[in-house]
């Protein structure tokens, strides 16, 4: 069965401090896989995407991090600021993006970053 | 240029009753998705509209429908409310064959 897991459930770090968090599938064939923020009440908002062949992608305080070998990745936060505060949303995808299905979500991590 | 709009951005309604959501999709998409978001859920695919027709449907029951229009908008209907609708559902527009979806700020239905 195609599952996304993500860990930990939520997260509370100090500001200005840095996190990593997880991300592990078993969705298969891959094509895939994107980390969103979601601030609570709002849509996803699409931070990085990388496909099979790349193992990492930054976006300015946000990394990253790809093994298509053991199905995981990885999202590191920098610095952390207090708009860091979101749920951060991993997604992967197989071919054929024609059958949305094939688009899976995982749960979230829920951060919140205190002052 | 307009992101995803939804409307209403939120909703109460009480059990029984039917509700009806709207979205616009980005401008050049013409592609219209439907997701449902438990509170400290993921989103759980509800269907999928493309020329007009459902293209893609997830595991949910017939008291959900949807229709597109020609100028690529969609509506998500759902019948016999039940308290377990409640919800934020989001809409996520594409590009036919792109593989990235841009996603609306969400209604958020109560069901009483």
């Amino acid at each position: 069965k195609n599952q996304v897991e993500q860990s930990p459930q939520s997260l509370i770090i100090l500001e200005g401090k840095n996190c990593t968090l997880q991300c592990n599938y078993t969705v298969s064939p891959f094509s895939n896989l994107r980390w969103y923020k979601q601030d609570t009440g709002r849509g996803p908002v699409s931070l990085t995407i990388m496909t099979f062949s790349e193992n990492t992608k930054s976006n300015g305080r946000y990394t990253a991090t790809l093994d298509a070998d053991t199905k995981q990745s990885s999202l590191h936060i920098t610095a952390s600021q207090l708009s860091d505060s979101a749920s951060y949303i991993c997604v992967v995808s197989s071919p054929g993006y024609s059958s949305a299905s094939k688009i899976i979500f995982g749960s979230g991590t829920r951060l919140s970053i205190r002052p | 240029d307009a992101g995803v709009t939804q409307s209403p951005t939120h909703l109460i309604k009480t059990r029984g009753q039917q509700v009806t959501l709207r979205c616009s999709p980005k401008s050049g998409h013409d592609t219209v998705s439907w997701y449902q978001q438990a509170l400290g859920q993921g989103p759980q695919f509800i269907f999928q509209y493309y020329e007009e027709e459902e293209r893609q449907r997830g595991n949910f029951p017939d008291r959900f429908s949807g229709h597109q229009f020609p100028n690529y908008s969609s509506e998500l209907n759902v019948n016999a409310l039940l308290l377990g609708d409640s919800a934020l559902y989001l809409c996520a527009s594409s590009s036919g064959t792109a593989d990235e979806q841009f996603f609306g700020p969400g209604t958020r239905l109560t069901v009483l």
